[in-house]
């Protein structure tokens, strides 16, 4: 599986922007990136996804460079719920796996 | 939409014993489930997938034998762990596969064996 790699932690003011970086050098033409993010003692929970272009919904946005080796999620006004840990992963397309890296950690500060 | 539950969220039981965790999909069909494992302060390890009506296809290193899958119908999987011993203890998550090959989690069930 591609490897992401991410900071181990952010931290960043409540109601301010935050964005969240994620490098994936060997990404192949076929990998989707996926955000997902746990908060404590729950499970993960779905943030957003794209192949190439940039992808916007509810949650957040997700700009991905021209050559797909690195991607930022965008947090356009963060809050105290915002704070957990966030996974950048690749899911192969066809595969229907995730594998999941250690994440990055996401302080929210009042 | 796309709920997932746990059932029980969180369970103690003593070494020996099996222990039972249901995995449902609120208003969703999923023909394809998933079983993962995380230890304090690490990341989720994939277990097993689980596909309905199927045997369940277990990851390098879980033993199937110990971690029972089945996926009887197209909202509940269940995992059963059998002879569960100390270094069983964990947080027990599942997902389920939803129509925009996007995974809904469950939230979890915390499993203590003494």
């Amino acid at each position: 599986d591609a490897k992401t790699t991410q900071p181990n932690s952010m931290e960043s003011n409540e109601e301010e922007p935050v964005h969240l970086p994620c490098n994936h050098s060997t990404i192949s033409g076929t990998d989707y990136i996926h955000w997902y993010r746990q908060l404590p003692s729950q499970g993960p929970e779905y943030v957003i996804h794209g192949l190439t272009s940039n992808v916007n919904n509810r949650m957040a946005s997700l700009a991905i460079a021209e050559d797909r080796k690195s991607s930022t999620l965008i947090l356009h006004r963060a809050t105290l719920r915002d704070a957990a840990v966030y996974y950048c992963i690749l899911k192969q397309g066809g595969s229907e796996k995730l594998v999941f890296g250690k994440g990055m950690k996401l302080t929210v500060n009042p | 939409g796309a709920v997932v539950s746990q059932h029980p969220s969180r369970v103690i039981c003593k070494s020996g014993t099996s222990v039972k965790i249901e995995c449902r999909s609120l208003d969703f069909q999923a023909t394809t489930m998933f079983w993962y494992r995380q230890f304090p302060k690490k990341s989720l390890m994939l277990m097993a997938t689980s596909n309905e009506g199927s045997k369940a296809t277990y990851e390098q290193g879980v033993e199937k034998d110990k971690f029972l899958i089945n996926h009887a119908s197209l909202t509940l999987s269940t995992l059963t762990v059998t002879s569960a011993h100390p270094e069983d203890s964990s947080f027990y998550i599942c997902s389920a596969l939803g129509h925009t090959d996007t995974q809904y989690f469950g939230p979890g069930t915390r499993l203590t064996v003494l």
